[in-house]
């Protein structure tokens, strides 16, 4: 268990429509870090918060959002969904601007 | 700009022999390099890392890589495979200068299947 949790662990949601993805990091751990895995384009940075600050952005479109929360909480929107947008999205997290990241087990997210 | 490649999709191999799965890269510095695994509708799990010092890096589950900075290259080993080691194995880089995690680079994952 790497201590960053991840919910939901699946969903599955319509075209169109507006999800939430929910990411708690390791205990201590200021950094958050999204990213999303699909099967054509492997693993993709699309965002860093720090300690509630937005400090990098990827590959990250525009239908896609992020916050860290005072509790260091994270949450990824993702809005407007389409086909292509169905993937496997990870949350991790490191210690500062720390040399290792720790992943959660990940949200798979199916759009039909 | 960094990259890193794995150039195997997959790597069979019989429980018992030894495994390599094996990972070149390029950045322009000096590198931080890492191993992940990731098992079946699991995250990754990191398994060991090169930041400097020993060549030989030991990680978990018995798996260590080996740092080889003339061929830019960073295989994993492991001396006798299990069938539990059978998952997809990310290699990732980032160059030491280049800033935070945000900049690590992955792989695109080798797959090892262990046949009993």
């Amino acid at each position: 268990d790497s201590g960053v949790t991840q919910t939901p662990k699946h969903l599955i949601t319509a075209t169109g429509q507006r999800v939430t993805l929910r990411c708690s990091p390791r205990s201590g751990d200021l950094s958050v870090y999204w990213y999303q895995q699909s099967l054509d384009q492997g693993l993709q940075f699309l965002i860093q918060y720090y300690n509630g600050e937005e400090r990098a952005k990827g590959n990250i479109l525009e239908r896609f959002s992020a916050q860290q929360f005072p509790d260091l909480h994270s949450e990824l929107n993702l809005s407007s969904l389409e086909l292509g947008d169905s993937a496997l999205y990870f949350c991790a997290s490191s210690s500062g601007q720390g040399v290792v990241a720790f992943f959660g087990q990940g949200t798979r997210l199916t759009v039909v | 700009a960094q990259s890193v490649a794995q150039p195997e999709d997959q790597v069979n191999v019989a429980e018992g022999n030894p495994l390599t799965v094996k990972c070149t890269y390029s950045v322009s510095g000096n590198p931080y390099l890492f191993w992940y695994v990731q098992y079946p509708n699991r995250g990754l799990q990191f398994l060991l890392k090169y930041i400097t010092g020993d060549n030989l890096v030991k990680g978990s589950y018995g798996f260590e890589a080996e740092f080889n900075k003339s061929q830019t290259s960073f295989h994993l080993k492991k001396p006798s495979a299990l069938v539990s080691d059978s998952a997809l194995y990310f290699c990732a880089v980032r160059d030491v200068n280049s800033g935070g995690y945000q900049k690590v680079t992955f792989g695109t994952g080798t797959k090892l299947q262990v046949i009993p």
